[in-house]
């Protein structure tokens, strides 16, 4: 049972540039989640997708958006990149249980993103 | 406001001191509460959780943390701290639906 996987590993990008990062959920999983990981901190919650939208956000500029497939899988697009926005980008899936409760987020290994 | 507070930027212990770090949080509710670990350049892997239940909970690697409510608190402890244990520790909390995460504690062990 493959776990979270997540592409590329390492990205490198100048600024102004755009990128987006895959994820792919937990087999069985419907929902997941993105972290963005500065160097010498603690992740901190971008957003989360759930049935291909949106559902919650983090204190994050629109410039980070995202989307999820039918399939579950999901990408994070950054627009207009900053030198800040070099860090390690975690991929969590979860199953929807319950609404209202915390399902438990299963983490990949992440990308690590580069801006010069 | 919810947070989640790990006090210890930096630890060092000697191989085969016992370790405690620690963590405490904010939170309206009993939130679902764990310990990841964080080698340089890695992604996270879950030591272990608190859901419900047992306030002692057993982990990989021989950690253990113990959820006291009176305390808002869910610190992590070892016995025996070995080489290998050297990385950052990061608890964090789940409410509705999303983790909130300390800033870490990074662990160096002496030999």
């Amino acid at each position: 049972d493959a776990g979270v996987t997540q592409s590329p590993t390492h990205l490198i990008k100048t600024r102004g540039q755009q990128v987006t990062l895959r994820c792919s959920p937990k087999s069985g999983h419907d929902t997941v989640s993105w972290y963005q990981q500065a160097l010498g901190q603690g992740p901190q919650f971008i957003f989360q997708y759930y049935e291909e939208e949106e559902r919650q956000r983090g204190n994050f500029p629109d410039r980070f958006s995202g989307h999820q497939f039918p399939n579950y899988s999901s990408e994070l697009n950054v627009n207009a990149l900053l030198l800040g926005d070099s860090a390690l980008y975690l991929c969590a899936s979860s199953l929807e249980r319950l609404a209202g409760i915390f399902n438990e987020q299963f983490f990949g290994p992440g990308t690590r993103l580069t801006v010069l | 406001a919810q947070s989640v507070t790990q006090p210890d930027i930096h630890i060092t212990v000697s191989e085969g001191a016992s370790l405690e770090l620690r963590c405490n949080y904010s939170y309206g509710a009993t939130p679902y509460l764990f310990w990841y670990v964080q080698s340089p350049g890695q992604g996270l892997q879950l030591l272990l959780k608190y859901f419900s239940g047992d306030t002692l909970v057993q982990g990989i690697k021989g950690f253990e943390a113990e959820f006291k409510r009176s305390q808002s608190s869910f610190n992590l402890r070892k016995p025996s701290v070995h080489w290998s244990d050297a990385a950052e520790y990061f608890c964090a909390v789940g409410y509705n639906n999303d983790m909130r995460f300390g800033a870490g504690t990074r662990l160096t062990v002496k030999p």
